[in-house]
């Protein structure tokens, strides 16, 4: 079994509705990462958290939002998904606050926003 | 300037050849450096950290060249299962929320 598990790994969906992507990790890491991935670009980070107390933006949060429900999970949530939210989205973790670390990704989520 | 920038390629070499990827990078106070592979829709995976003095990984090699700020990924004796795209990623001061990550440079080593 993958160490962070991300679900759904494909999901089609029209615009305006709301959307969650789930993220679970055995890797006992208290920092966990929301990236997405398109075309032509670098992942750009979305939101972090470095515990289940702390959220923080990233590169571009509008149109998302996150919960930390335990040091295991972190949830990302489009309110009101768009067309230009169609793209391949990762969870990742760490246990480096220096990122002088690795970054474990989940498998990846595909989101396809009609 | 792209903060980190990378060939897209795609490079084309036959089994058994040596390739080389750059990596160019903006920022001056970044410390840490990384090659990571992507299988096609498939997750990141670490290859290899970048030292300033060089490192080697059986097959790979990373280089770093601070004064003019770009990482190089050596790959000897070209694998099919090297076919892959790889990312260069750069971290700036402050943790993982300034790490910038390459569009990512694609390898296809063919029979």
């Amino acid at each position: 079994d993958a160490d962070v598990t991300q679900t759904p790994r494909n999901r089609i969906t029209k615009t305006g509705k709301r959307i969650m992507l789930e993220c679970s990790q055995t890797k006992g890491h208290d920092r966990m990462y929301w990236y997405r991935q398109d075309p032509g670009l670098g992942l750009r980070l979305i939101y972090y958290s470095f515990d289940v107390k702390d959220i923080n933006k990233g590169e571009i949060s509008d149109g998302y939002s996150v919960s930390r429900q335990a040091q295991a999970k972190f949830s990302l949530s489009l309110e009101s998904a768009i067309p230009n939210q169609t793209a391949l989205y990762f969870c990742a973790t760490s246990d480096s606050p220096s990122g002088a670390g690795e970054l474990f990704f989940g498998e990846g989520s595909r989101l396809t926003v009609l | 300037r792209k903060e980190v920038e990378q060939d897209p390629g795609p490079f084309n070499v036959p089994e058994g050849a040596t390739v080389a990827f750059n990596c160019t990078y903006s920022n001056s106070a970044s410390q840490s450096f990384f090659w990571y592979r992507q299988d096609c829709r498939k997750e990141p995976k670490l290859l290899m950290s970048v030292y300033s003095s060089g490192n080697e990984d059986g097959r790979f090699t990373a280089q770093l060249n601070r004064a003019s700020q770009y990482i190089s990924l050596l790959i000897r004796d070209s694998k099919l299962s090297d076919s892959a795209t790889y990312l260069c990623v750069v971290n700036g001061p402050g943790g993982y929320q300034k790490v910038t990550f390459g569009t990512g440079t694609k390898l296809q080593v063919i029979p």
